[in-house]
């Protein structure tokens, strides 16, 4: 079954911290996986895109990693600032289809 | 447009009372996507048009949701006779060509539909 999880659900941590969200996929075939931040109140906002032939893509303070090997990504985000506070969902398309399957999100909480 | 834009942005209705949500995607855009989003889950798969042509109606709920894109632009979701269960936020997303994977879909910064 094609399926996304994401943990933790939920994060706090402190303004200046690091963090790192975690994506595990079963999709197959795979093409691509995206991460999206979704401020509350707003609609998605793709981060990045990471293909199968990619293993960091960095985006500022936002890097996020593929290990197509494993079916595992996830999303560092460094030096967080207040603005980071939102969800962070993976998404990962229908293979053949135009479809995205969605996580449930990772909701971050940036604390001054 | 700058981005996709939808209205209202909330809305509430009582139940039976039908709504219309709104969708103007960005300009040229050829691919729409309207989803459904409960509280603190991911977005699910509505429907699907390129252009004015409904290609894929399968996560509609039930026959009391409709959508139409009749000009291949502006796009309208009409949910009839509304239930306590339809309360979510309502997305919708454009993509600028036909849907396939690799296009990134904008979207729109929701309606968040309220069912008393």
């Amino acid at each position: 079954k094609n399926q996304v999880e994401q943990s933790p659900q939920s994060l706090i941590i402190l303004e200046g911290k690091n963090c790192t969200l975690q994506c595990n996929y079963t999709v197959s075939p795979f093409s691509n996986l995206r991460w999206y931040k979704q401020d509350t109140g707003r609609g998605p906002v793709s981060l990045t895109i990471m293909t199968f032939s990619e293993n960091t893509k960095s985006n500022g303070r936002y890097t996020a990693t593929l290990d197509a090997d494993t079916k595992q990504s996830s999303l560092h985000i460094t030096a967080s600032q207040l603005s980071d506070s939102a969800s962070y969902i993976c998404v990962v398309p229908r293979p053949g289809t135009y479809k995205y399957i969605f996580g449930t999100g990772t909701r971050l909480k940036v604390l001054a | 447009g700058a981005g996709v834009s939808q209205s209202p942005r909330y809305k509430v209705a009582k139940r039976g009372q039908d709504v219309a949500l709104r969708c103007d995607p960005i300009s040229g855009h050829v691919s729409l996507f309207w989803y459904q989003q409960a509280l603190g889950q991911g977005p699910e798969f509505l429907t699907y048009f390129q252009n004015e042509a409904q290609l894929d109606k399968s996560g509609l709920p039930s026959d009391r949701f409709f959508a139409e894109r009749p000009e291949g632009s502006v796009s309208t979701l009409k949910i009839q006779r509304t239930q306590q269960e339809d309360s979510a936020v309502y997305l919708c997303a454009s993509s600028l060509h036909q849907g396939i994977s690799y296009n990134e879909q904008f979207f729109g910064p929701g309606t968040r539909l309220t069912v008393l």
